[in-house]
């Protein structure tokens, strides 16, 4: 399955602090796209980084690929109680036509 | 502008019965998607649009579950006998183009089958 592999499943932390979160994946892709959602409705996206891409920032975010690695990380600077949320990676393959989605990492920022 | 709308936001059925979910996709987004959501998991992919046709109906799990896309813009996913196994979190997203660009998702209608 190419499906995003979240970790760690959960994450506790101090508002103020940084959050890491990191994804992997199986096979070669297009893209891989960053979503958060908040009480299990729908999803916001974040970011989208392509496979020539290295590093994108976008505020606070800032995601990672390294495709030799086959794997990505969010970084969340600062962290707010808002922030806290399930995020999810998904990895976007040349061949098919879908997102497909780990079980995501459950964020929460604590005051 | 306005983002992906679904509706209704909750449905309740019962076992057997039929129920239709709206996906009303950005203005102008020739792409839609269907997924589903189970409690504690990722969404997992149903079927993807292209216009009005069906470019990947892979992750449709049965024959009881039919979407249409009639003019290109809204669609509706119809699923008959509805089980119980089908409650979930519905969620439509849509994208400008095409299946590589980013995909923003409505708020998902929330299908419990009692």
């Amino acid at each position: 399955s190419q499906q995003g592999e979240e970790d760690p499943q959960a994450l506790s932390i101090q508002e103020g602090e940084n959050a890491t979160m990191n994804c992997s994946y199986k096979t070669s892709i297009n893209n891989l796209q960053w979503y958060r959602q908040n009480s299990g409705r729908g999803l916001v996206h974040l970011i989208l980084i392509r496979s020539n891409e290295r590093e994108k920032h976008s505020g606070r975010l800032r995601v990672t690929l390294d495709t030799s690695k086959k794997s990505s990380s969010l970084l969340i600077t600062a962290s707010r109680a808002a922030d806290t949320a399930s995020y999810f990676c998904a990895p976007f393959t040349g061949g098919g036509n879908k997102l497909t989605f780990g079980t995501g990492t459950q964020l929460k920022v604590e005051l | 502008g306005a983002g992906v709308s679904q509706t209704p936001s909750n449905k309740v059925t019962e076992k057997g019965k039929y129920v239709e979910l709206r996906c009303d996709p950005i203005s102008g987004h020739t792409a839609l998607y269907w997924y589903r959501q189970s409690l504690g998991q990722g969404p997992e992919f149903l079927i993807y649009f292209q216009g009005t046709g069906a470019a990947d109906d892979s992750g449709l799990p049965n024959d009881r579950f039919f979407a249409v896309r009639p003019e290109g813009s809204v669609s509706t996913l119809k699923i008959q006998r509805t089980e119980r196994g089908d409650s979930a979190v519905y969620l439509c997203a849509s994208s400008l183009t095409k299946s590589t660009d980013t995909q923003y998702f409505g708020p998902g209608t929330r299908l419990t089958v009692l």
